[in-house]
């Protein structure tokens, strides 16, 4: 399992674009990166995830460059809401225990 | 999309009850499903691996015997917390994760549950 590390916290204001940069410096061939968003006293809920070079979907995008080394998590124009802890997790697949091991994430704190 | 349902979703109990919390696959099968625990302001903490007919596996520190896990089928898991005492409150999620879907699917967590214990 490769072990994450990202900023504690970000501040941000509504309408801009948060970038929320994870490094994973011994990541294994087979590991993919995916990203969780967690609001208070709720379970994660996955964002996006992916290998290599850039991931999009309608939430967010994941860039990730050639050496895996590190990952990006942007988010375009940024709302009140999306204030919550953003999770960074390398995840081993393969087999049955793909287990998740959190780290300490980041709490992004959106103002108006 | 892929739904993992808990319950309860919060428990209030007196210090020596034991409690049960369950975590089902709305829609899809899980071989596999996790336990976390997280306490406030902290990251979640993997208790231990739920494994659909056979024990679970659990993490360096975790009491297997105050901790009990059932994965009878492929949608349902049960953790019990034996004789809970007031550190053994906690936000308690699951996760699962649907194997059938291909090996890089990302795992769904249940909206955890608030165990109190007084």
């Amino acid at each position: 399992l490769a072990k994450t590390t990202q900023p504690i916290s970000m501040d941000s204001y509504e309408g801009q674009e948060v970038n929320i940069t994870c490094s994973h410096n011994n990541i294994a061939t087979n590991d993919y990166i995916t990203w969780y968003q967690q609001f208070p006293s709720q379970g994660p809920r996955f964002i996006i995830q992916g290998y290599k070079t850039k991931v999009t979907n309608e939430v967010a995008s994941l860039f990730i460059p050639a050496d895996r080394k590190s990952s990006t998590l942007s988010l375009p124009r940024v709302s009140l809401s999306d204030t919550a802890v953003y999770y960074c997790l390398s995840p081993l697949y393969g087999g049955a225990t793909n287990k998740l091991i959190f780290g300490t994430g980041t709490l992004l704190a959106v103002q108006p | 999309g892929a739904v993992v349902s808990q319950h309860p979703s919060w428990v209030i109990c007196k210090s020596g009850t034991s409690v049960k919390i369950e975590c089902r696959s709305l829609d899809f099968q899980a071989t596999t499903m996790f336990w976390y625990r997280q306490f406030p302001k902290q990251s979640l903490m993997l208790m231990a691996t739920s494994n659909e007919g056979s024990k679970a596996t659990y993490e360096q520190g975790v009491e297997k015997d105050k901790f009990l896990i059932n994965h009878a089928s492929l949608t349902l898991s049960t953790l019990t917390v034996t004789s809970a005492h007031p550190e053994d409150s906690s936000f308690y999620i699951c996760s699962a994760r649907d194997f059938r879907s291909g090996v890089n699917q990302p795992q769904h967590f249940g909206d955890g549950t608030r165990l109190s214990i007084l």
